[in-house]
């Protein structure tokens, strides 16, 4: 049974850099099938697609976010992290990390962190 | 990329069938066959209910059923049960990205 688990700090400074990291367990990251991805959903909103990672590395971002974004990938630890600087209010959201089939559909998904940020 | 676009509501009664749209573009649902369907409830996490436009993962009743046409996929649920009450979002594949539709909240009335 696959689990993904989001940690990281549920406050952050506007202007400085979001980091989350999902650790996996249950099932390879190294796996040649899968891609592991990010998601949010900011408080009473909809979901929105962050980014995907392969286990060799190659990224995929949402295009709108590509310029403050990084996601990398520690297979050795099988986890997978989030990097998102120059944060705004409208970060705030809810964050959870995914197992996915290539960039088709998310197969499983973490519980979720909040994420705020405030001054 | 812009999102999918979802009605923000629907409804039925216990045992009716209900349909939800889901359009885009031909850069994404329309020119793909991977559209995804995810079930949440208030406080969790989403649940994917199908994918690949009509497939239904283990566990998931076959109440629930998914088509294409052109740039719209829709979602059905049949014989609509009370725990079926829950926010519904579409999602497809655009290109080296994942796009998702803006949600649909069912009402079992």
């Amino acid at each position: 049974q696959l689990h993904l688990q989001e940690s990281g700090p549920g406050l952050v400074r506007p202007s400085e850099t979001l980091s989350l990291t999902c650790t996996v367990s249950g099932g390879s990251i190294s796996s040649s099938d899968y891609y592991w991805g990010w998601i949010r959903q900011p408080p009473g909103k909809g979901l929105e697609w962050i980014g995907s990672i392969f286990y060799s590395g190659s990224t995929d971002y949402n295009p709108s976010l590509k310029s403050r974004l990084t996601i990398s990938i520690d297979t050795s630890k099988n986890q997978f992290s989030l990097n998102l600087n120059s944060v705004t209010a409208a970060d705030t959201a809810v964050y959870h990390c995914a197992r996915q089939v290539y960039n088709r559909y998310i197969q499983d998904w973490g519980q979720g962190t909040l994420v705020t940020v405030s001054s | 990329q812009s999102a999918l676009t979802q009605p923000p509501s629907a409804s039925g009664s216990p045992g009716q069938s209900v349909t939800i749209s889901c359009t885009g573009t031909s850069s994404d649902v329309g020119g793909y066959n991977y559209v995804s369907w995810y079930q949440q409830h208030p406080g969790k996490a989403p649940k994917l209910m199908i994918y690949e436009v009509d497939k239904r993962p283990s566990g998931v009743p076959d109440r629930f059923s998914g088509s294409k046409s052109g740039n719209t996929a829709s979602l059905t649920v049949s014989g609509l049960q009370a725990e079926d009450e829950a926010d519904y979002y579409c999602s497809s594949y655009a290109g080296r990205n994942i796009v998702f539709g803006g949600g649909t909240k069912l009402t079992v009335l």
